[in-house]
């Protein structure tokens, strides 16, 4: 699988914005970026992909590098409960890798009141 | 929002005795995963089935762990014996996958401790 390297920890402040980086420089052609979250005590929570154009969801938007290498997931304004470790990850979109998900050690997010 | 449901939410056992996890993954969903979390390791795949076929089982140690899914309602992930270094929590999550890219939804884990 391609690897993503993903800052051990970051912090914020509330109501601010917060941009997630992630290095994948190895990405193929027909892998997706996806992006999860896992809140503490509980399970991953999918928050966002996408392939090459930015991505805007209620969540939060992903912004992709024009050569894919890598991509930022954007929390326009951080609360409380977005603490959470956030995994960058990248899923092949083929058959042979049947779509499975290898997690790696993600970004600890903490947020300021 | 539908849900992945896991039961049970937290298990003890001793050494050497079975454990059954169950996991009833979204209606509609054809891929169910089963994922262990430790502190050590993070987030290991253990298996998945598509359309309720093993697909591939190659993170489970092969001599104690199981996985089947007896119906499409339904996923199973025995453990048996069970030792304490297989205390962990145990996620399951489904998805659908077909043309296009989706996400996937997790369950909320099943805590087990082997004493």
């Amino acid at each position: 699988d391609a690897k993503t390297t993903q800052p051990n920890s970051m912090e914020s402040n509330e109501e601010e914005p917060v941009h997630l980086p992630c290095n994948h420089s190895t990405i193929s052609g027909t892998d997706y970026i996806h992006w999860y979250r896992q809140l503490p005590s509980q399970g991953p929570e999918y928050v966002i992909h996408g392939l090459t154009s930015n991505v805007n969801n209620r969540m939060a938007s992903l912004a992709i590098a024009e050569d894919r290498k890598s991509s930022t997931l954007i929390l326009h304004r951080a609360t409380l409960r977005d603490a959470a470790v956030y995994y960058c990850i990248l899923r092949e979109n083929s058959g042979g890798s049947n779509y499975k998900l290898t997690f790696g050690k993600g970004t600890l997010l903490t947020v300021n009141p | 929002d539908a849900r992945v449901t896991q039961t049970p939410r937290h298990k003890v056992t001793e050494m050497g005795q079975e454990v059954t996890m169950r996991c009833q993954p979204i209606l509609g969903h054809n891929t169910v995963f089963w994922y262990r979390q430790t502190m050590m390791q993070g987030l290991e795949l253990l298996a998945y089935f598509r359309n309720r076929a093993p697909l591939d089982d190659s993170g489970m140690p092969k001599d104690r762990f199981s996985a089947e899914m007896p119906d499409a309602t339904l996923a199973t992930l025995k453990i048996q014996p069970s030792e304490p270094r297989d205390s962990a929590v145990y996620f399951c999550a489904s998805g659908l996958v077909k043309a296009g890219d989706y996400g996937y939804t997790f369950g909320s884990g099943t805590r087990l401790t082997v004493v």
